[in-house]
């Protein structure tokens, strides 16, 4: 089964940029059958669909996020990454890297999350 | 976007007990719909896809139904592992969106 991990600082200054890298374990990050997603959860809420992206490096996002928001691939390393600029207290949330089975459309394996905190 | 609204927010029940959660699309999703189960501190895991389909390794008491806008998770026997927040989510068109989540506590 997919294995995957978020890894990346958990405090982040308003207006700064958050970066998070997923790394992906017990499959192929360049198999043709999954994208490589991004879901964030602030506290108390439910979760909000960021972005994926196809090992090709085709990319679908948010409209909400597009304009701030960059998901990029390294199939070298087996990982993933997100880039959210100019972050305000808005992104503050649990990130989670998922892969998304291209057949179904289904989130079927997740990361356990990672804990972005925004403040000065 | 499409909005998913779920009902009820929070819901009571005892081992046993039928539960059924709706969640409810502002327009068409055909059959698009996802469930997950999420217990605290831990990422949501995947129930049942496009409306209906259980996922492997969940457990028959869990089904869903529904099509269109409107849906419905049903846990036929609640069972103590059960006690967890449960979203719904779209993927009928961009950008997906998820439910507010339902509660589901010991009663």
């Amino acid at each position: 089964q997919l294995q995957l991990q978020e890894s990346g600082p958990g405090l982040v200054k308003p207006s700064e940029t958050l970066s998070l890298t997923c790394r992906v374990s017990n499959g192929s990050i360049s198999s043709n059958s999954y994208y490589w997603g991004w879901i964030r959860q602030p506290p108390g809420k439910g979760p909000e669909w960021i972005g994926m992206i196809y090992y090709s490096g085709s990319t679908y996002y948010n409209p909400s996020l597009e304009s701030r928001v960059t998901i990029s691939i390294d199939t070298s390393k087996s990982q993933f990454s997100l880039k959210v600029n100019s972050v305000t207290a808005a992104d503050a949330a649990v990130y989670y890297c998922a892969s998304l089975n291209w057949k179904d459309l289904r989130f079927d394996n997740w990361g356990q999350g990672t804990l972005v905190t925004v403040s000065s | 976007d499409i909005q998913m609204t779920q009902s009820p927010s929070t819901l009571s029940a005892s081992i046993g007990d039928r539960v059924t959660i709706t969640c409810r699309a502002s327009q068409s999703i055909t059959r698009w719909l996802a469930w997950y189960q999420q217990k605290q501190g831990k990422a949501p895991k995947l129930l049942i896809y496009k409306a209906s389909t259980l996922e492997s390794g969940v457990p028959s008491r869990f089904s869903g139904s529904g099509s269109g806008t409107e849906f419905t998770l049903t846990i036929s026997s609640l069972q103590p592992d059960d006690f967890a927040t449960y979203y719904c989510q779209h993927y009928n068109s961009y950008p997906w969106t998820f439910g507010q989540g339902t509660k589901v506590e010991i009663k």
